[in-house]
């Protein structure tokens, strides 16, 4: 099955950090760019970050851009998150998304919620 | 950036009705273009891509259309399992989400 697993959300002060993690199974990992997309309680959906499958292309979006930064580990099946000068406005959901190579993001995670509050 | 403006924001209707959801692109995005439905609590599940291409699995009864700056996703028989929010997302040029329409109980 293919599947998705992030970890790493919590409670967190402004200007902390945080690092998210997304687990990958059931699928070549290493073949595929990742997404990170994040939702605050009750809006739409943001698109975050994009890494290609070899590290070698990365993108954010301009809301996070030099705060955060998007990294994979292909040994380990695994996408992060490293969100450094958290403010209240980063708080959400956060899903991790496989890029299916313009066929759309699938699967998505069931998501981290980080809370930025004092 | 490519802004994507969805409509209605909300929508009520009925089991058994048809339903359409516009989504418009600040500029053209050829067909790069998906549809999500997500309901509360859980991630949003693909249902359509590159603007009419159904995802494997899902019902027959969703349909999309269009191209270039104007598109559409038709429910043509509205189940109770389609009361969600859906959203639209280009990905023409980086990726943009829609604002989203919730599809709510008439």
């Amino acid at each position: 099955e293919v599947q998705l697993v992030e970890s790493g959300g919590g409670l967190v002060k402004p200007g902390g950090s945080l690092r998210l993690s997304c687990a990958a199974s059931g699928f070549t990992f290493s073949s595929y760019s990742m997404n990170w997309v994040r939702q605050a309680p009750g809006k739409g959906l943001e698109w975050v970050s994009s890494i290609s499958s070899s590290s070698s292309y990365i993108y954010y979006a301009d809301s996070v851009k030099g705060r955060f930064t998007i990294s994979r580990d292909n040994a380990k099946n695994s996408l992060y998150l490293q969100m450094n000068s958290l403010r209240a406005e980063d708080t959400a959901v956060y899903y991790c998304a496989r890029d299916q190579d313009r066929l759309g993001f699938d699967p998505w995670g069931q998501g981290t919620l980080v809370t930025v509050s004092s | 950036d490519i802004q994507m403006t969805q409509s209605p924001s909300t929508l009520s209707a009925s089991v058994g009705d048809r339903v359409t959801i516009t989504c418009r692109a600040s500029q053209s995005i050829s067909s790069w273009l998906a549809w999500y439905q997500q309901k509360p609590g859980k991630a949003p599940k693909l249902l359509i891509y590159k603007a009419s291409s159904l995802e494997s699995g899902v019902p027959s009864r969703f349909s999309g259309s269009g191209s270039g700056t104007e598109f559409t996703l038709t429910i043509s028989s509205l189940q109770p399992d389609d009361f969600a929010t859906y959203y639209c997302q280009q990905y023409n040029s980086f990726w943009t989400f829609g604002q989203g329409t919730k599809v709510e109980i008439k």
